[in-house]
């Protein structure tokens, strides 16, 4: 299987920061990579797909990079309704694999 | 709009089964798989399997193999998970998710369902 591992576990930053999520897969996945989102008691909502497409009607300060081993997702200016924990998650191959999850609080 | 609809919150005792259904609507049904996600109390998000309504083709977890099947019936637009002999470690919430993609293993989880929670308690 492949592992899928984020840091950090948790961040606390300030409204406006530039905050950035590194998740590294334990072999290469190409841009088989993927972001969501979950907030506080709902369902997660897919960010980010295949490493850097934004999805529809997602804010354009979140972006994604990476490819390989080696991926980021970045919120360029934090709001206050990014309050959350963020998931990577690969589709390279089954099992289908979600990082541990990064969560987002706001100082 | 496309939506997945799950079926409501239920208790179990250790050693039963139980059934959560996703109703789709808002797109063809039999167009895209459909996977199923856990998340225990607390807890990330664990991948568990897909079916693909067309064939019935399903996919699983090795952990969840011969505990977990996979079902749908197209007449009603509804996939079904069924985990059986349920142990405590059980408890969570049960998604249910659309995938759609582009070639090759370009796949991701565009919709979801609002989630069920199972309790498995004596």
């Amino acid at each position: 299987d492949i592992q899928m591992t984020q840091s950090p576990s948790s961040l606390s930053a300030s409204v406006g920061d530039r905050v950035t999520i590194t998740c590294r897969a334990s072999q290469s996945i190409s841009t088989y990579l993927n972001w969501y989102q979950q907030k506080p008691g709902k369902a997660p909502k897919l960010l980010v797909y295949a490493a850097s497409s934004l999805q529809s009607g997602v804010p354009s300060r979140f972006s994604g990079s990476g490819s390989g081993t080696d991926f980021t997702l970045t919120i360029s200016s934090l709001q206050p309704e990014d309050l959350a924990t963020y998931y990577c998650q690969q589709s390279n191959s089954s099992p289908r694999t979600f990082g541990q999850g990064t969560k987002v609080e706001i100082k | 709009q496309v939506d997945l609809v799950q079926s409501g919150a239920v208790v179990k005792k250790p050693g039963a089964s139980v059934k959560v259904s996703c109703k789709a609507s808002g797109y063809t049904f039999t167009d895209f798989a459909v996977h199923w996600v856990r998340q225990a109390p607390g807890q990330g998000l664990e991948w568990m399997g897909w079916i693909t309504p067309n064939r019935g083709d399903t996919d699983s977890a090795q952990k969840f193999q011969g505990r977990l099947t996979l079902t749908r019936d197209t007449s009603t637009n509804t996939a079904y998970m069924e985990l059986s002999r349920l142990r405590s470690d059980d408890t969570a919430i049960y998604y249910c998710a659309r995938v759609v993609g582009g070639s090759g293993f370009f796949e991701w989880f565009d919709s979801w369902g609002q989630g069920s929670l199972v309790t498995v308690s004596s």
